[in-house]
């Protein structure tokens, strides 16, 4: 069975601290990943890809992947207290599973004042 | 606008019920995607159709059933078949090889 693990959490920070979420996959052939961000009683919301080995930034978000480690993280820079979410991560199939992504269970994140 | 709508918001089935979720797309994408998710956990995968008039099962697609007739529709029959449909129920459509976007899902409740 092809998996996504994350930390359920909770994880909590302060405001205007960094945030690291964490996630690891156990399927080799996956090429593309994916965080999600989720507000209570709310559909996901992509916030950020990855495809490539190293890190991709975007605006308070950087992404991190390490294919060799099947690792990805996501890291949230001056944490507030509107990014207090779950953060789902997930992974493509890969091989012939055309666009088919595997979700991890989430984590969820609390940014207290 | 384009967007992902689903309807209703809420419903709610009575045991041996038949229901059926609807989701529309303005997005002209060609795939489309039925998650579920149950409380605190991720989403797991009930049906995909890459294309007009083709479906997949996902991984967890007993009791449940869809169509694909039109590119903007993919509704999701919740049949009584399905033993514990109570669930918060996606559906998604893919742009380019894998982004996938989220409607505002439907949240299905037993009676």
């Amino acid at each position: 069975q092809k998996e996504v693990e994350q930390n359920s959490g909770p994880l909590s920070v302060p405001e205007g601290a960094i945030a690291s979420l964490n996630c690891t996959y156990s399927d080799r052939g996956s090429q593309s990943f994916f965080w999600y961000r989720q507000y209570s009683g709310k559909s996901p919301e992509l916030i950020m890809f990855i495809y490539s080995n190293g890190d991709k930034e975007d605006g308070r978000f950087t992404a991190q992947l390490n294919k060799a480690s099947q690792y990805v993280s996501l890291l949230i820079r001056d944490s507030q207290p509107s990014d207090s979410a779950t953060y789902l991560c997930a992974a493509d199939a890969g091989g012939t599973s055309y666009g088919k992504l595997t979700f991890g269970q989430g984590t969820i994140l609390t940014v207290h004042p | 606008d384009g967007g992902i709508t689903q309807s209703p918001k809420y419903l709610f089935r009575k045991e041996g019920q038949n229901v059926t979720l609807s989701c529309e797309q303005n997005l002209n994408h060609d795939a489309m995607y039925w998650y579920r998710q149950d409380p605190g956990q991720g989403l797991r995968l009930i049906y995909y159709s890459q294309i007009v008039n083709d479906f997949q099962k996902g991984d967890i697609a007993e009791g449940y059933s869809v169509s694909r007739e039109k590119k903007e529709s993919f509704p999701l029959t919740v049949t009584s078949a399905q033993k514990n449909p109570t669930a918060f129920y996606l559906c998604a459509s893919r742009r380019g090889l894998n982004e996938q976007f989220f409607g505002p899902g439907t949240r299905l409740t037993v009676l």
